[in-house]
Parts: C-alpha cells; structure tokens; sequence
C-alpha cells in the first residue's frame, strides 16, 4: 500500500513555543490529507482537512491560528502547534488519500505514524 | 458535521469466538464507511470498508454489514485469533471529502 511517512515521532518543548510536525506522502501524490488528534482514550478527531494549494478547511471548535497547516506540494503537509500550552500535549496523526484508478470517487485513507506532543 | 458513535468501547472474547462491534453515524449523505485496526504502538490501516449501495460485504474472517435506513454498520469478526487483539475504528465520509471516526473499540481475544 501506499506510505505515509510523519516526522518528528515525539517531540517535547517549552510552553509558548511552535512545533512543526510534517505529513508526506513518500510514493503517490496526494491533494487531500487530514490531520488527526487522537486522545487517550482512543477516539480520532478530525482536525482539518488540508488541501493541496489551498487553505485548510477546520472542524468546529479548532483554532486555525493555534493549528497552521500548510500543504504546499502534493508530497507535503505541515501542522504548527503555535505557542504551544500543556493541554496541547497529544498525540497529533496525519492521513493521505490516495484515489481510485480513475481518480474519482474512491481511495484509500492512508495514515502516518503520529507524533507525540509533549508541552512542559 | 457527521457523529459517529462506537460501541462497546472494549470487548473481550475467548480465542474462536466471534466479535461484533457496532457503530451509527448522524448524516444520511455518508457513502463510505471504513473499519481500520490500530495495534499497540502502530498507525491505523484498513482492514474493510463498504459502501451505500452495498449492504454486506465479506473478506475471510471479516464482514461488515450496512443498514442505510437505520444508519449503523457494523464489523463482525469469526473465528477470532490472539493477533485479532487491537484497537478497531469506524468511520464514515460523504464522498471521500472527510473522515469523521468513531471512539474505537479495544479487542481484547483470550487464547
């Protein structure tokens, strides 16, 4: 299947700094991809949906200026945790979809391997 | 947008035993309704999924059923091993254009 690859895996700073994780789809090209915060017990929520090119569309109740996300290429998203607080601290997930091979209404989700926030 | 509700939020089953887990969602647009399993440590992966015009599907050991009317889906796993044990997600999309999930449902299979 296709790859999903997420950097950093953890990462730990300072209250009132940024943090920049990165979401690249390493072998298809991918114009949609969603960012996830998956909580201790285990549910995924949906953050934003970022759209290659063009601004990320976000879920009700997430702050667009706290969470930047950028996708610059079809190859590449970024979410910044800006000035980051302790209640940030979670487990931050990516996802790309692939398409169908008509490129319509079909595709696979396929998922990073997450990052790990932890604000001190 | 769309709710998606997951239940049991754990589920333990002896080995060869069957396991049901069940989930609705609110917004009768969904068309697409994924499972993912999510073992301990490892990122979320598909293990089926079905769409509306579908109301069962099979792969092996796995099915999942689709009722449109009544707006739940279920995942029915027979036969279950020790490697079945994970965290398995639902979720449902309109279009593929987002990806609302459900809480998760930790399975536990005892040997």
């Amino acid at each position: 299947g296709a790859v999903v690859s997420q950097h950093p895996s953890w990462v730990i700073c300072k209250s009132g700094t940024s943090v920049k994780i990165e979401c690249r789809s390493l072998d298809f090209q991918a114009t949609t991809m969603f960012w996830y915060r998956q909580f201790p017990k285990q549910s995924l929520m949906l953050m934003a949906t970022s759209n290659e090119g063009s601004k990320a569309t976000y879920e009700q109740g997430v702050e667009k200026d706290k969470f930047l996300i950028n996708h610059a290429s079809l190859t590449l998203s970024t979410l910044t945790v800006t000035s980051a607080h302790p209640e940030d601290s979670s487990f931050y997930i990516c996802s790309a979809l692939t398409y169908g091979l008509a490129g319509g209404l079909a595709g696979e989700l396929f998922f990073g391997e997450g990052s790990r926030l932890t604000v001190l | 947008g769309e709710n998606v509700e997951q239940h049991p939020s754990t589920l333990s089953v002896q080995e060869g035993d069957s396991a049901v887990i069940k989930c609705t969602y609110s917004d009768s647009a969904s068309n697409y309704f994924p499972w993912y399993k999510q073992e301990l440590g490892k990122r979320p992966q598909l293990i089926i999924d079905i769409r509306s015009n579908v109301g069962e599907k099979k792969d092996q050991r796995i099915a999942v059923t689709l009722n449109k009317t009544a707006k739940h889906f279920s995942l029915h796993i027979t036969e279950t091993q020790p490697e079945d044990s994970a965290v398995y997600f639902c979720a449902a999309s309109i279009n593929f254009n987002k990806f609302y999930f459900g809480s998760g449902t930790k399975l536990n299979v005892k040997p």
